[in-house]
């Protein structure tokens, strides 16, 4: 059965802070790996991660694939409050979704 | 710009009741998905439709029916909703299905559904 673990579920940090999230994976003919951000309502696309090694970025976040280890990161710099979300990880093969990490940037 | 649509925003059933949940998409995408968020439990694959007339089970489709009306419509039904279905639900759609090129998902804004 396709699995995909994230890590922490929650987390409590500082405005200007530097988080790691985590998303582990095991799934049959794995093609890719993305990344949401939920805030209150839907979630919304970041990152889709194919290739093993390649950062993807997009201002303050990036993300990898280790496709040899079977995880990725989601990295966020400089925190902000607008940071503040559910931030989940999705493989494809029906795209199995994670429990998500509830991140909570405090001023 | 609609993007997926979902209706009801809010719908509080009886047990045993049935409902529909109606979902369209403008964005002339081939797959359709249903997901269900239970609070700590992520997002959980219901049913999806790769394409107009084809339906399949995810993860937890008991209790659940499916209808891909058209290209553009997918509805969810409840024939008789029970308390452990209280959820928000999300519809999505996708140009394709997973392994393919374009197939990140869109959301519908979601659907909060409580059964007493």
């Amino acid at each position: 059965e396709d699995k995909v673990v994230q890590s922490p579920l929650s987390l409590v940090v500082h405005e200007g802070d530097t988080v790691t999230l985590n998303c582990s994976y095991e799934v049959t003919n794995f093609r890719s790996l993305l990344w949401y951000k939920q805030e209150k309502k839907a979630p919304t696309f970041l990152f889709m991660l194919t290739s093993s090694g390649i950062e993807k970025k997009s201002g303050r976040l990036s993300s990898i694939l280790d496709k040899k280890e079977l995880f990725s990161i989601l990295n966020i710099t400089a925190t902000q409050t607008g940071d503040s979300a559910i931030y989940l990880c999705a493989s494809h093969k029906k795209l199995v979704f994670g429990k998500g990490t509830k991140l909570t940037v405090n001023p | 710009n609609a993007g997926v649509t979902q209706t009801p925003k809010f719908q509080v059933l009886k047990t045993g009741q049935s409902m529909t949940l109606q979902c369209a998409q403008d964005m002339n995408h081939n797959s359709m998905y249903w997901y269900r968020q239970d609070p700590g439990m992520g997002l959980r694959l219901i049913y999806y439709s790769a394409s107009e007339g084809t339906t399949d089970k995810g993860e937890v489709p008991n209790g659940y029916n499916v209808s891909r009306l058209n290209k553009r419509e997918f509805s969810l039904r409840l024939e008789s909703a029970a308390p452990s279905q209280t959820s928000v639900y999300f519809c999505a759609s996708s140009e394709a299905l997973p392994g393919s090129g374009a197939n990140v998902l869109t959301f519908g804004a979601g659907s909060r559904l409580t059964v007493l």
